[in-house]
């Protein structure tokens, strides 16, 4: 009953350091989706991958990389960490992008603070 | 595009007391609607959700129903727990935009006192 694994749960980057968020799900789903939640902004949409082999951008991509691993695995890296990118992200992964009623299911999150 | 507005927070209620947080959609077509919660320190998890107009989701005591009419999909509770006390996110996802993803509303923070 694992559903959306992520790794690692904490982490603390100094500015400039890269890092990879690591997502893992098990419940077969087609489709994985990272957002990232801050204070007073809900939850924002970073990447979606569709499906195996396919990523597209969310509402705020910038600073940011995916790769759909494979079907279980759809990871996120941030390349040359900022403070604005201080945040909890969470991954989360779907039956089908577009089905209707479709439940996302999420993960635990990764607290990131960019000092 | 798709958006999801909901009433600020938080909502401070004592044990027992009527829960209703307001939520109101923009989306052409029929969207999915839904309710997530968030429970300190956890992701979100699926609360309840509708598909179609007049449908009404209800799990755990909670209730919601799709008024397309009022573009509304207002979450209630008759009586809540202290356990009851989390953030909850109205989301959307689908219409005629044909932007599937799911769409959150910012958050409704929930304050239940003994």
């Amino acid at each position: 009953n694992a559903g959306v694994t992520q790794t690692p749960k904490f982490q603390v980057l100094k500015t400039g350091q890269s890092m990879t968020l690591q997502c893992a799900q098990d419940m077969n789903h087609n489709s994985m989706y990272w957002y990232r939640q801050d204070p007073g902004m809900g939850l924002r949409l970073i990447y979606y991958s569709a499906s195996e082999g396919t990523t597209d951008k969310g509402e705020v991509p910038n600073g940011y990389n995916v790769s759909r691993l494979n079907k279980r695995e759809f990871s996120l890296r941030l390349e040359s960490a900022a403070p604005s990118q201080t945040s909890v992200y969470f991954c989360a992964s779907s039956e089908a992008l577009g089905r209707e009623g479709t439940e996302a299911f999420f993960g635990q999150g990764t607290r990131l603070t960019v000092v | 595009g798709n958006s999801v507005t909901q009433m600020e927070g938080p909502v401070t209620l004592s044990e027992e007391a009527f829960l209703t947080i307001n939520c109101t959609y923009t989306a052409t077509g029929y969207p999915s609607l839904f309710w997530y919660v968030q429970y300190p320190g956890e992701g979100l998890q699926l609360l309840l959700k509708a598909t179609k107009a007049d449908d009404k989701g209800s799990n755990k005591g909670f209730e919601a129903t799709y008024r397309k009419e009022t573009t509304s999909f207002h979450l209630e509770k008759g009586s809540v727990q202290v356990s009851d006390s989390a953030v909850y996110f109205c989301a959307l996802s689908g219409g005629n935009s044909g932007y599937s993803t799911l769409t959150f509303g910012k958050g409704t923070m929930l304050l239940v006192s003994p």
